[in-house]
């Protein structure tokens, strides 16, 4: 069976560090996977895909199946950063594929 | 511009009570999925339409039910309210375009019942 975990429920930075958000998940096909975020008062949304190997809002995500981990970074983080993020695995299902959501992680960036 | 809309936002009911909570989306996608959210379990699965006429149960699908009877609408209905059933609801659409499909997520609806 599919699993997404993300060991962090919250994890806190100051602005200006380095922020590495955890996600590690388990799957016997070949994975693709998504980080969604939902900022305050507003709705999920998709961050990146590791798919199309891009960089959004200066965050990138690697995906390493050896270590079976697909981690979200970013070198400088913001005060906009701060919301709740959310690891997600795309399997099929029949016609069309689903999303396993891991439980998420609130980042909180500090001024 | 396209769009995916819940209602109502928040919702307050009793035990026992039938609540049906609305998702309509402009975007013309086949696939419709209903999300719950709730602290510790991050968003987990209800119910899923790949089509019209077509519905698939989810990791928690007990005690709800979906229909689908045009391509803008996913109903989603709780038979009896529970205390458990106490969430936030999201409704989701994405197009059967081939791998790793983009979801396209509603606003939620806080749903309390008491």
């Amino acid at each position: 069976a599919q699993r997404v975990t993300q060991p962090e429920k919250l994890l806190s930075v100051f602005k200006g560090a380095p922020v590495e958000l955890k996600c590690n998940y388990s799957y016997s096909g070949s994975p693709e996977l998504f980080w969604y975020v939902q900022y305050s008062r507003q709705r999920l949304q998709l961050l990146l895909r590791h798919i199309s190997r891009e960089s959004i809002k200066g965050f990138t995500a690697d995906l390493n199946k050896g270590e079976t981990s697909f981690h979200l970074k970013k070198p400088f983080a913001q005060e906009e950063d701060s919301a709740m993020y959310y690891c997600a695995l795309s399997r099929s299902s029949g016609s069309a594929r689903q999303l396993t959501f891991g439980s998420g992680t609130q980042l909180t960036v500090l001024p | 511009d396209a769009e995916i809309t819940q209602s109502p936002r928040h919702k307050i009911t009793e035990t026992g009570r039938q609540v049906t909570l609305a998702c309509h989306q402009t975007w013309n996608h086949n696939n419709m999925f209903w999300y719950r959210q709730d602290l510790g379990h991050g968003l987990r699965l209800i119910h899923y339409s790949y089509g019209v006429q077509d519905t698939n149960k989810g990791e928690v699908s007990d005690g709800y039910s979906v229909s689908r009877s045009n391509t803008e609408d996913l109903p989603l209905t709780l038979e009896s309210a529970a205390s458990s059933q106490t969430s936030v609801y999201f409704c989701a659409s994405s197009e059967s375009s081939g791998a790793g499909d983009t979801q396209y997520f509603g606003p939620g609806t806080r749903l309390t019942v008491l």
